[in-house]
């Protein structure tokens, strides 16, 4: 078992569908991450949470809708999302030093999001 | 103006031979941390090689290591005797002092390792 866990790993929805990625994780993180993940471009920062807490929202389109229910857990709701929104999203955690995080994500195999 | 830059999008090497894949970067911190990643097919992203600003010998893991020229701005990771499951997507990025939680991406190289 890895030490995050991402489902559902593929997904179809239409543009008026409500829809939400899960991620979990088994490592005793703090820090949770949501990245969204475009072809040919470099990986883009959606959220962070840290201790439960969001601390990080990169100018996210409100209709992404993250959600942090406690420190192993974090989802990802969806609605009303645009063609453009098809990616793979990929959910990270990392341990904190000194109540920082460290750089070192462990990462998910991503959920294959695809927007018709 | 690109904080990460890849330069090389592909990259065909022969097994057993060693590649060097660049990655240069932009920063006025003094303070900046240098990461890579590997990304296989399946689409998890692995850590593999840390290089701080201020360490003073390149960062070594097994069969990477970092080529870490401060001067040059430049932190090129070096896989030693490639093997088949070395291909994938491999992704550099810094974490620069004042940001708690950013990593700033390379737009990543492909490898791809012939038997």
């Amino acid at each position: 078992e890895t030490g995050v866990t991402q489902t559902p790993r593929h997904l179809v929805m239409g543009m008026t569908n409500k829809k939400s990625l899960k991620c979990e994780q088994h490592l005793g993180h703090n820090a949770m991450y949501w990245y969204k993940q475009s072809a040919k471009k470099p990986l883009e920062l959606m959220f962070v949470y840290n201790f439960k807490e969001q601390t990080e929202n990169n100018s996210v389109p409100s209709r992404f809708s993250p959600e942090c229910p406690n420190s192993s857990h974090l989802f990802l709701h969806l609605h009303t999302l645009q063609p453009e929104d098809s990616a793979l999203y990929l959910c990270a955690s990392s341990p904190l030093e000194t109540g920082r995080p460290t750089g070192e994500l462990f990462f998910g195999e991503g959920s294959r999001l695809t927007v018709l | 103006a690109q904080k990460i830059t890849q330069t090389q999008p592909g990259m065909f090497v022969q097994e057993k031979e060693a590649v060097t894949l660049d990655c240069t970067y932009d920063t006025s911190d003094q303070s900046y941390g240098l990461f890579w990643y590997k990304q296989p097919s399946s689409g998890e992203m692995i850590f593999l090689i840390y290089q701080g600003s201020y360490d003073e010998q390149n960062a070594t893991e097994g069969r990477y290591s970092l080529n870490f020229q401060k001067a040059r701005k430049s932190a090129n990771l070096v896989i030693s005797a490639s093997q088949l499951g070395d291909s994938a997507m491999y992704f550099c990025a810094m974490r620069e002092h004042w940001s708690n939680y950013q990593l700033i991406w390379g737009a990543g190289t492909k490898l791809i390792i012939k038997p």
